[in-house]
């Protein structure tokens, strides 16, 4: 099993330029998340899909959308980057039960110019 | 609001030690999960450990322990017999009952010193 994959691992936008970062996991999970983090900082939770057809905001959705298209994938994507949107990007899943572990994809880095 | 606060940016432990690792959180909530997770350099995030509120007994992974006080919301980290490949970044996380949502701690880095 491969766990959780994310593509790319490496990014750098010009402001303005739009991009999808992709996600898949193949451990049969239902919750699927997006978690940007900066230096200095833990993980900040962007938005996250509970089940199959549904998602919500996180701590910081602004500037971000998501679309759950399958049990296995969950893309992310920036329609207008920004400087700000300078970040490691990170994907995790989990089961949806009471004491759900959350096991993380290897990042993207994303760099705005 | 839920927050977790670390508020040891960096520590050093000698190869063999015992290390500590503190976190404090702040809830509402009766039940939630608290978790440490690991970053190495890879960027990987690995969880070393978690415990449920509402159990008593401090969780235990081996070499890694926690001492969990619910009155004084504490959640920290013991590392024992610390090894090399412990140096990394180690982050607190708290997660409530009611919620999917993981908030996490700033981070605390560990340096093992041979």
């Amino acid at each position: 099993n491969a766990g959780v994959t994310q593509t790319p691992k490496f990014q750098v936008l010009k402001t303005g330029q739009s991009m999808t970062l992709q996600c898949a996991q193949d451990m049969n999970h239902n919750s699927m998340y997006w978690y940007r983090q900066d230096p200095g900082m833990g993980l900040r939770l962007i938005y996250y899909s509970a089940s199959e057809g549904t998602t919500d905001k996180g701590e910081v959705p602004n500037g971000y959308n998501v679309s759950r298209l399958n049990k296995r994938e969950f893309s992310l994507r920036l329609e207008s980057a920004a400087p700000s949107q300078t970040s490691v990007y990170f994907c995790a899943s989990s089961l949806r039960t009471r004491n759900n572990e959350q096991f993380f994809g290897p990042g993207t880095r994303l760099t705005v110019l | 609001a839920q927050t977790v606060t670390q508020s040891q940016p960096e520590m050093s432990v000698q190869e063999a030690e015992t290390v500590t690792l503190s976190c404090t959180y702040d809830t509402s909530e009766s039940d939630y999960y608290l978790f440490w997770y690991k970053q190495p350099p890879s960027r990987q995030m690995i969880l070393v450990i978690r415990q449920e509120a509402y159990k008593q007994q401090n969780a235990t992974e081996n070499r890694f322990s926690v001492n969990f006080q619910k009155a004084a919301k504490s959640f920290s980290l013991k590392i024992s017999d610390s090894q090399l490949g412990d140096a990394a970044m180690y982050f607190c996380a708290s997660r409530m009952d009611s919620s999917y949502k993981l908030i996490f701690g700033s981070g605390t880095r560990l340096l093992v010193r041979p």
